[in-house]
């Protein structure tokens, strides 16, 4: 059982379409990251969120962490073929060590 | 400037062959990190280094045996490879609030 879920696994849509990925978890996290992998590459960390309720952008995206510090967000406005990739979620739970999400594929069709 | 490097690139092996697969970075972090990553569950943590001469279990060590050779290496041993652990293995460095810098990763083919 993965300590965190994300959802949904898979994703294909039309440039221009708006989408949202969800990482959520029973456990309380004292920070989440957000990763995005492209094919043949190492994970590369977008954001880092640290504060129930925060929300932070980056250019198009917009992450969101749970009041609870349970869970998180990722939305992409208006989505291009250059944000096709794997995104993972990933957070510490207390003082254990970083777990991550199975990941979300996110296909962007030109 | 490099960061987190890895070799090989790409390997295949028998079972029962051994082959160590090599990390380095030049962030000057004392932590290094091993992980695999395998389709529909993320990556999972193998093996730590808090510090030169310190090593840990992960959650998946069984099968593999790390070497912190120095602050900047750090390597990981498969003595006899199982097609169980064909994967892509990752090397990460730590940043602030737990977060991780990977190398570019190693892709195993275990037949």
């Amino acid at each position: 059982t993965q300590l965190l879920e994300q959802s949904p696994q898979f994703l294909s849509i039309q440039e221009g379409e708006n989408l949202t990925v969800y990482c959520n978890s029973s456990s309380v996290f004292s920070s989440l990251q957000w990763y995005r992998q492209e094919p043949g590459e190492g994970p590369v960390l977008l954001v880092t969120v640290v504060t129930g309720g925060e929300v932070k952008k980056l250019k198009r995206l917009t992450f969101q962490f749970g009041d609870a510090r349970k869970d998180s967000s990722l939305h992409i406005t208006a989505a291009q073929p250059g944000d096709t990739g794997l995104y993972l979620c990933a957070g510490t739970p207390n003082d254990y060590k970083l777990s991550f999400g199975a990941g979300t594929t996110v296909t962007v069709r030109a | 400037n490099a960061g987190v490097t890895q070799t090989p690139k790409f390997q295949v092996l028998k079972t029962g062959q051994s082959m160590t697969l090599q990390c380095a970075q030049d962030m000057n972090h004392n932590s290094m990190y091993w992980y695999r990553q395998d389709p529909g569950m993320g990556l999972r943590l193998i093996y730590y280094s808090a510090s030169e001469g310190t090593t840990d279990k992960g959650e998946v060590p069984n099968g593999y045996n790390v070497s912190r050779l120095n602050k900047r290496e750090f390597s990981l041993r498969l003595e006899s490879a199982a097609p169980s652990q064909t994967s892509v293995y990752f090397c990460a460095v730590p940043g602030g609030y737990n977060e991780q810098f990977f190398g570019p990763g190693t892709r195993l083919t275990v037949l």
